[in-house]
């Protein structure tokens, strides 16, 4: 099993620029998450999904949108990307029995 | 509402004790502990249930006082690999969909 996988490792983007990070999970949980982490914040709920076709926003969901067309992937977009969303975003999973299951993280820097 | 984690910070020699507090505003159904190495993403200790039982991970403890709406993480006789950044994440809704992320503490361990 692979577990969490994200996609792209690292990603340099200019500002007014979009993209879309996947997450993806071989674990069959219900359960999916993106978080950003900047130093000194810990970790911050951007939107999260209960299910296939389910998403839900969390704390800090300006400025991102999300999609879960399947089960497995969870996909986080950046319409226009702003120098405040320089962070690295984590992906996590879990079946709703406790243990979230964190991917390796994203390294996004805007400039 | 953001749980407060303290102490901020903590340097240990190896062998040393440490206790790493959570406390939140809100009542608490579930404090969940992680602990997160420098470049890496976080990974799962334990899980603390309202009316459960002292959790253990290896030479690692927590606790959960209902009334006192915190957690206590023991580190004892700590090891250089304990070094890392532990988060505990709060359950207030009684569901473990969402976790609400203290800020971290930070512990070195030195030979």
């Amino acid at each position: 099993n692979a577990g969490v996988t994200q996609t792209p490792k690292f990603r340099v983007l200019k500002t007014g620029q979009s993209m879309t990070l996947l997450c993806a999970q071989d674990m069959n949980h219900e359960y999916m998450y993106w978080y950003r982490q900047d130093p000194g914040m810990g970790l911050r709920l951007i939107h999260y999904s209960v299910g296939e076709g389910t998403t839900a926003k969390g704390e800090v969901p300006d400025g991102y949108n999300v999609s879960r067309l399947k089960k497995q992937n969870f996909l986080l977009g950046l319409e226009s990307a702003a120098p405040s969303q320089t962070s690295v975003y984590f992906c996590a999973s879990t079946q709703g029995s406790y243990e979230q299951y964190f991917g390796p993280g994203t390294r996004l820097t805007v400039t | 509402q953001q749980p407060v984690q303290s102490p901020q910070a903590v340097i240990l020699r190896e062998g040393e004790d440490a206790v790493i507090n959570c406390s939140s505003s809100k009542a608490l159904y579930s404090v969940h502990w992680y602990r997160q190495k420098h470049g890496e993403a976080p990974v799962f200790l334990m899980i603390l249930l309202k009316g459960g039982e002292q959790m253990r991970h290896e030479k690692i403890s927590a606790s959960f006082n209902e009334k006192k709406q915190q957690s206590s993480l023991y580190l004892t006789a700590s090891q250089l690999s304990y070094s890392g950044t532990y988060f505990c994440g709060t359950d207030n809704a009684g569901n473990n969909r969402k976790l609400i992320w203290g800020l971290g503490t930070s512990l070195a361990v030195n030979p």
